[in-house]
């Protein structure tokens, strides 16, 4: 059963780098059938959606917030990870990462909640 | 970039009875659209994608219709564990983008 996992530092302060890692369990993340990306949720708002990559490396944006975001994938060590720089109060939330097959996200992590304070 | 309607915000309803979502994009998606189901505390669970499709597991009393830029997911008779919020979600190939609607939540 495929399990994905976030994983990262859950308080950052502002201006800093928000760094967050995927680790996916049960199956393969070089598997060239899905994208693997990242949604937040701010407390008590809806959900929207950073990034996605492929397997190659290949990564398109939320171009709302594509100058600060970094995405990267491992797969000798089977995860991916999220930067986002210049982080603000705004950046508070609950941070998952997920697959995507096609046009859906099929599978998710738990989430974590990153705040951004000083 | 493709703008996603949910409409109504709330729908306060009594288990047994039905509910029926609606969901609008600003232009075409070819119908890679998905409906989500999120309780409090939990990450969203995946009910329909491809407009129509049920995802694995999900019971037959959630269906999903629509074409275009209009589509509707229908809960034929509300269980006390379907309250939650409920999003949409499309995918677009061009530009290459991923956006969600804003929701439904979906009380008694």
């Amino acid at each position: 059963q495929l399990q994905l996992l976030e994983s990262g530092p859950r308080l950052v302060k502002p201006s800093e780098t928000l760094s967050l890692t995927c680790t996916v369990s049960g199956g393969s993340i070089s598997n060239n059938n899905y994208y693997w990306g990242w949604i937040r949720q701010p407390p008590g708002k809806g959900l929207e959606w950073i990034g996605s990559i492929f397997y190659s490396g290949s990564t398109y944006f939320n171009q709302s917030l594509k100058s600060r975001v970094t995405l990267s994938i491992d797969t000798s060590r089977n995860h991916f990870s999220l930067k986002l720089s210049s982080v603000t109060a705004a950046d508070t939330a609950v941070y998952y990462c997920a697959r995507r097959l096609s046009g859906s996200w099929n599978s998710w992590g738990q989430g974590t909640l990153v705040t951004v304070s000083s | 970039e493709i703008v996603l309607t949910q409409s109504p915000a709330t729908l306060s309803l009594s288990p047994g009875e039905r509910a029926t979502l609606s969901c609008r994009a600003s232009q075409s998606v070819n119908n890679y659209l998905a409906w989500y189901q999120q309780k409090p505390g939990q990450a969203p669970r995946l009910l329909i994608y491809d407009a129509s499709n049920r995802a694995t597991g999900i019971p037959a009393r959630f269906s999903g219709s629509g074409s275009g830029t209009d589509f509707t997911l229908t809960i034929t008779s509300l269980e006390p564990e379907d309250f939650a919020v409920y999003y949409c979600q499309q995918r677009s190939s061009w530009p290459p983008e991923v956006t969600f609607g804003p929701g439904t939540k979906v009380d008694i």
